[in-house]
């Protein structure tokens, strides 16, 4: 089976940069997949990652390490609005279905 | 405006009671998914269908059944075997082979099971 780790809860200041940590134990890895989701909201894609490296998108980046099974998100220039929770998710199987962590709880604060 | 719509946004049935979610999707996507979540958790697989006419269990399959007669919808049923039904359920889409795997949400929906 797949399992993900990720910190339950992070606290930040609005300007600010914060980094979401997700380790994985898994077999026939594709990729590894970050969401957004809002209290009560759907989640929304955010970045995926299928070889090492960063990959950067505006204020996101996500990194991947194959070889650590670790991958991270960061998020720079924080604002109100990325209080969310956030999930990191494995690829896996014939369909590349996603295995999902528990989320981290992300709060900035003014 | 294309897009997933689940139907109703908040359910109540009575312990015992089978139910049967909505979920249609008109992005043209072939693959299509079923997820649990409570609270403070992450989404469970329940089910998942990549073609017409075919789906296959995901983590959490007991309790549940699902269809998929037509590409633009897959309804998933809460029968009365599931123990503890009570949770928020989001259906998802993805376009087979998308390099990214990225997979789009419905607004999801509340049942409780009093």
């Amino acid at each position: 089976g797949q399992s993900l780790e990720q910190p339950s809860e992070v606290t930040a200041v609005e300007g600010a940069i914060v980094q979401m940590n997700c380790t994985y134990q898994t077999s026939g890895f594709y990729g590894l997949s970050w969401y957004q989701q809002h209290d009560g909201g759907a989640p929304t894609f955010l970045s995926y990652n299928a070889l090492d490296g960063l990959e950067e998108t505006g204020r996101f980046s996500s990194f991947l390490s194959r070889s650590d099974s670790y991958g991270y998100l960061l998020l720079q220039e924080l604002q109100m609005k990325d209080s969310a929770s956030y999930f990191c998710a494995v690829s896996t199987g014939s369909a590349r279905q996603l295995t999902f962590g528990s989320g981290t709880q992300l709060t900035v604060l003014p | 405006d294309g897009g997933i719509t689940q139907s109703p946004k908040y359910l109540f049935r009575k312990e015992g009671q089978n139910v049967t979610l909505s979920c249609e999707q008109n992005l043209n996507h072939d693959a299509m998914y079923w997820y649990r979540q409570d609270p403070g958790q992450g989404l469970r697989l329940i089910y998942y269908s990549q073609i017409v006419n075919d789906f296959q269990k995901g983590d959490i399959a007991e309790g549940y059944s699902v269809s998929r007669e037509k590409k633009e919808s897959f309804p998933l049923t809460v029968t009365s075997a599931q123990k503890n039904p009570t949770a928020f359920y989001l259906c998802a889409s993805s376009l087979a082979g998308a390099p990214n795997n990225e997979q789009f949400f419905g607004p999801g929906t509340r049942l409780t099971v009093l």
